[in-house]
């Protein structure tokens, strides 16, 4: 069936840096851009960025510029997602999530806990 | 930034209607979508473009638009229907945005 798996959950320190994955099946990967979104504890839905799998484009929220890169494999299906200078406040479940144009985020991964602690 | 707002919460008894606005100045020209959040689960999708409802998602769930705002409404609320919304929508640079999520209360 069509859907999005994620890679398991990470332990980061200050500074640091993290690479989520995002693995699509049942779908052809390049067919739909690749949306991340974040979810801190008891917090909000934030929308990080997107990027097109078929010509590897992206475009990022403000706040993350400079610090997000979302690329890609085609070859095996599988998005990523990679966050630097971590600090405290990214701690969060970060989702990867897909569509068809103007349909909205029909497939949710499980989400990726990831915690920044010294 | 853009920003879109939304009651922090609402209430209501089932059986009765649930009303979630969404307000956004880039409203009226760009497409509106609502997530339904259960705790612990990834969102799920229940209404794209304004008003339209995926395969699957129930006939009580519905969407608006009207100007600058949006509106989820859900006839018949069920217990089941608990859960936290968002509103997603996109400024004009096509930057998306979520809105700050609304938490249903059924009593």
């Amino acid at each position: 069936q069509v859907q999005l798996v994620q890679s398991g959950a990470e332990v980061k320190k200050p500074g640091a840096s993290v690479k989520v994955s995002c693995k699509a099946s049942g779908y052809t990967f390049t067919s739909y851009d690749i949306n991340w979104v974040r979810q801190a504890t008891g917090q909000g839905l934030e929308w990080m960025g997107w990027m097109n799998p078929n010509s590897g484009n992206t475009g990022y929220a403000q706040k993350f510029q400079g610090r997000v890169t979302m690329t890609r494999n085609t070859s095996i299906s599988t998005a990523y997602m990679e966050l630097s200078s971590l600090r405290s406040e990214d701690t969060a479940v970060y989702y990867c999530a897909s569509g068809r144009q103007y349909s909205g985020y029909e497939i949710w991964g499980q989400g990726t806990l990831v915690t920044v602690s010294s | 930034s853009y920003e879109l707002t939304q009651p922090p919460s609402v209430s209501v008894s089932p059986g009765q209607t649930a009303r979630i606005t969404c307000s956004g100045d880039a409203l009226p020209k760009q497409y509106a979508y609502w997530y339904q959040q259960k705790p612990g689960q990834a969102p799920v999708l229940v209404i794209y473009k304004d008003s339209e409802r995926p395969s699957g998602i129930p006939e009580r769930f519905s969407g608006s638009s009207s100007g600058t705002t949006v509106t989820l409404t859900i006839s018949g609320v069920q217990a089941e229907d608990e859960a936290d919304y968002y509103c997603q929508s996109a400024d004009s640079s096509g930057t998306y945005q979520f809105g700050g999520g609304t938490k249903l209360t059924v009593l």
